[in-house]
């Protein structure tokens, strides 16, 4: 099946870092990739919509100056947390889909974990 | 706007019993509906899926129904397994492709 790579799985580092995490499309080409965000025991909140080739759409209440979306080819988005703070703490998951149309299931990478000391 | 309303967990039950996890959407057009499972310390996976009314996804022993009548997507499996134990997730398409989920129920297997 579709496979998605998310990397790193984990990543600790100091309040200020800028910490960069890619989602690849290991089998498919990739269209359209989502970054979810989730807090511990909630649901997962979607950050951005990143379509190849073109600026990412993001949701409300979410600075795109803070988190920024690359989605250069069809199989690689990268979100990198720039200057990242204890609150940008959280699991970030990404997704995948082929195709343009919404009944394509999405892929999900594994997630990354981030902890902002 | 649209959302989706799983039942709040945990779950607890024992090995071999029927598992019900309601789910419900809100009505906005004919969204395909989907059940994720995510197992500790690992990203989501799909389950199953519906696109369309009456239609039922199965997989791994897990079942769901798409019920337009009654807006909900409720997943069963008949006889749950330890290696069950995971947290579930109730989706549906939203209108810019990406996926609403649900908050999540998290479902403990005893042996």
């Amino acid at each position: 099946g579709a496979v998605v790579s998310q990397h790193p799985s984990r990543v600790i580092c100091k309040s200020g870092t800028s910490v960069k995490i890619e989602c690849r499309s290991l089998d498919f080409q990739a269209t359209t990739m989502f970054w979810y965000r989730q807090f511990p025991k909630q649901s997962l909140m979607l950050m951005a919509t990143s379509n190849e080739g073109s600026k990412a759409t993001y949701e409300q209440g979410v600075e795109k100056d803070k988190f920024l979306i690359n989605h250069a080819s069809l199989t690689l988005s990268t979100l990198t947390v720039t200057s990242a703070h204890p609150e940008d703490s959280s699991f970030y998951i990404c997704s995948a889909r082929m195709g343009g149309m919404g009944n394509q299931p999405q892929h999900f990478g594994d997630g990354t974990r981030l902890s902002i000391l | 706007g649209d959302s989706v309303t799983q039942m709040e967990g945990p779950v607890t039950l024992s090995e071999e019993a029927f598992l019900t996890i309601n789910c419900t959407y809100t009505a906005t057009g004919y969204p395909s509906l989907f059940w994720y499972v995510q197992y500790p310390g690992e990203g989501l996976q799909l389950l199953l899926k519906a696109t369309k009314a009456d239609d039922k996804g199965s997989n791994k022993g897990f079942e769901a129904t798409y019920r337009k009548e009654t807006t909900s997507f409720h997943l069963e499996k008949g006889s749950v397994q330890v290696s069950d134990s995971a947290v579930y997730f109730c989706g549906r398409g939203g209108s810019q492709g990406n996926l609403i989920f649900g908050k999540g129920t998290k479902l403990s297997v005893k042996p």
